[in-house]
Parts: C-alpha cells; sequence; structure tokens
C-alpha cells in the first residue's frame, strides 16, 4: 500500500512563503499523477494542484495560480509544493494524493495525513 | 469549471438503516466520478470511482449510481464506522478537478 508523508506546514505570515514536500513511498512513484488537497478548518475538500508523473505537466486552482508552484523529484519520491505570496484563505490542512493517473487527472487512491499551514500576523 | 452540488448537508440516520447521498454536476460528467469517506480526524479514502465501482476494500453495502449530471451514493445498512462526512468528486472537465460540499451522516 502507498505511503505518503507530508511535512513543511507551519505558520507564515501574510505575503510569505512556505514549502511543503511530500515523500513518498511503497509504489512507483514516477508512473502516477500525484495532487495537492487542501482542507480549511471545518470546510469541504478542494484540489490545489497537480502534476504528471514525468513532472513535465502542472494544473493548479485559479485561486493558487501564479502563487504555487507544483514540482516533484522522481529520484528522491518527493512531490512539493511551494507556496508564495501566502493569504489567510490559504489556511488548511493541506493533503498529498496519489492520483491513479499517470498523465491525466483521477481521482486519488491514497492520502497523506496531511501537514497544516496557518497564515497569519 | 463543472460544480459539484451535494445533498442533504447533513443526513440523520439510525444505526442499521439505509442512508442515501446525492451529488449533482453543472454539466455532464458521463461517468467520471469518485466518493470518498472522511472519518473525524482521518483523511479522506476512496470509496467509489467511476461512478459504480467500489474501491479495494470498500463493504459491498456501499453502491454508487448514476450518469450524467445526477449521482447517488447508497449505503445500504449504516454501521458504526459509517457516519462520517461523504464527498463527491469529478473527473471528467479539469482543471480543476472539483469536489461537493459533502454530506455529513450523523448518528439520529
Amino acid at each position: 500500500e502507498a505511503q505518503l508523508l507530508e511535512s513543511g506546514g507551519g505558520l507564515a505570515q501574510p505575503g510569505g512563503s512556505l514549502r511543503l514536500s511530500c515523500a513518498a513511498s511503497k509504489f512507483t512513484f514516477s508512473s502516477y499523477v500525484m495532487n495537492w488537497v487542501r482542507q480549511a478548518p471545518g470546510k469541504g475538500l478542494e484540489w490545489v494542484s497537480g502534476i504528471s508523473g514525468s513532472g513535465d505537466d502542472a494544473y493548479y486552482a485559479d485561486s493558487v495560480k501564479g502563487r504555487f508552484t507544483i514540482s516533484r523529484d522522481n529520484s528522491r519520491n518527493t512531490l512539493y509544493l511551494q507556496m508564495n505570496s501566502l493569504r489567510a484563505e490559504d489556511t488548511a490542512l493541506y493533503y498529498c494524493a496519489m492520483d491513479v493517473g499517470g498523465t491525466r487527472l483521477y481521482y486519488s487512491d491514497s492520502w497523506g495525513q496531511g501537514t497544516l499551514v496557518t497564515v497569519s500576523s | 469549471e463543472i460544480v459539484m452540488t451535494q445533498s442533504p448537508a447533513t443526513l440523520s440516520v439510525s444505526p442499521g438503516e439505509r442512508a442515501t447521498l446525492s451529488c449533482r454536476a453543472s454539466q455532464s460528467i458521463g461517468g467520471k466520478l469518485a466518493w470518498y469517506q472522511q472519518r473525524p480526524g482521518q483523511s479522506p479514502r476512496l470509496l467509489i470511482f467511476d461512478a459504480s465501482i467500489r474501491a479495494s476494500g470498500i463493504p459491498a453495502r456501499f453502491s454508487g449510481t448514476g450518469s450524467g449530471t445526477e449521482f447517488s451514493l447508497t449505503i445500504s445498512s449504516l454501521q458504526s464506522e459509517d457516519f462520517a462526512v461523504y464527498y463527491c468528486q469529478q473527473y471528467n472537465n479539469w482543471p480543476p478537478l472539483t469536489f461537493g460540499g459533502g454530506t455529513k451522516v450523523e448518528i439520529k
């Protein structure tokens, strides 16, 4: 069974930056699309970004486009989310999730435990 | 962007009873719909994909139906561990992938 472990969350000031990481194991990381999905406190799920298995194609929600950058290092089995120009509304638990697709986005059948990002002054 | 609307927001059901949750898409998504369960304090768990196919290890009491814009998830006989929040998600038109707002199934 796939294992995903997020890290890098914490407190950031508005306008600040954070870099999230997701260490993957027990599956062929480079074969799968990876997604970031967030959940604001007490709210529902919101897809943030996805990246193809090769890393050649990246996709973003409009709410983060131009501020967040998804990337992956297939040699290290690690997914990243660089978050810049953070806003209060970015406060959420960020999940790393393994998609079943390799190039296009489908649904996620493995999820990490999440890392909490809080944006506040 | 395809908007997913779930109803009701909260469903109160007694253990052993049947629960039916609804999910509507703002335009046709064919059968490209997934359902997830999220128990309190836990990560989401895939239940159903392609509208009606149970994911690995999911009990047969969970079933999904629908196509186009109207979908439903039925739990035939609620067990204590089934009280949770359920989300639908479309993957026909992306980006973005979009989720419904969720239905909380609570104990009556």
